[in-house]
């Protein structure tokens, strides 16, 4: 049984571009969270998408902007990439309604911006 | 500012040795969750502590959250260089689906052999 499987493992942008990250949640769990971890510090929730539909929002702005697919897949786009912008980006999923259910989590994608 | 502090920041120990960390925060949780995380990877679930003054032993790792439900610790018992890796809190929103969770800076683990 595949984890969640995120794609992918290191990138590396320059200032200004665009940049589209993806993650396949772990087999039957339909709700997928996308979390921020910089350098030194634990991760920032960004997102979460349930049916196809962005749930709930952390403090990010808007050029962080995300989609989930009829497979429960989902992808996180950065806009306008800046410097600070470079972090370890975590995918996360867990089936909506559960409870405690164990979150599980991707091994991200190191994003590196110049 | 940080929802919830962890301390130390970083602990570095010799193989053998016992170890306190912590987790605190002004706002109540409704439950406090720790992560391992190893480099290059993403957090694992340890535990979930749920009951104020509840006491969970993983092996040699003992959990405790706060009767509060404001704080929680977590002690290893003769520590291993596997035991090695950044140690993670983390407390849901109130009123959120679990997805959402504010995490602590962590505590860095060096665990020498």
């Amino acid at each position: 049984d595949a984890g969640v499987t995120q794609s992918p493992t290191h990138l590396i942008k320059t200032r200004g571009q665009q940049v589209t990250l993806r993650c396949s949640p772990k087999s039957g769990h339909d709700t997928v969270s996308w979390y921020q971890q910089a350098l030194g510090q634990g991760p920032q929730f960004i997102f979460q998408y349930y049916e196809e539909e962005e749930r709930q929002r952390g403090n990010f702005p808007d050029r962080f902007s995300g989609h989930q697919f009829p497979n429960y897949s989902s992808e996180l786009n950065v806009n306008a990439l800046l410097l600070g912008d470079s972090a370890l980006y975590l995918c996360a999923s867990d089936r909506m309604g559960r409870g405690l259910e164990k979150l599980f989590f991707g091994s991200g994608t190191q994003l590196s911006v110049l | 500012t940080q929802l919830l502090e962890q301390s130390p920041q970083f602990l570095s120990i010799q193989e053998g040795e016992n170890l306190t960390v912590y987790c605190n925060s002004s706002s109540v949780f409704s439950s406090l969750q720790w992560y391992r995380q190893e480099p290059g990877e993403g957090p694992v679930l340890l535990v979930t502590v749920v009951t104020g003054g509840e006491v969970k032993k993983l092996k040699r790792l003992t959990f405790q959250f706060g009767d509060a439900r404001k704080d929680s610790s977590l002690h290893i018992t003769a520590a291993q260089p596997g035991d090695t890796g950044l140690y993670l809190c983390a407390g849901p929103e109130r009123g959120s689906t679990l997805g959402r969770l504010y995490f602590g800076r962590g505590t860095q683990l060096t665990v020498w052999p």
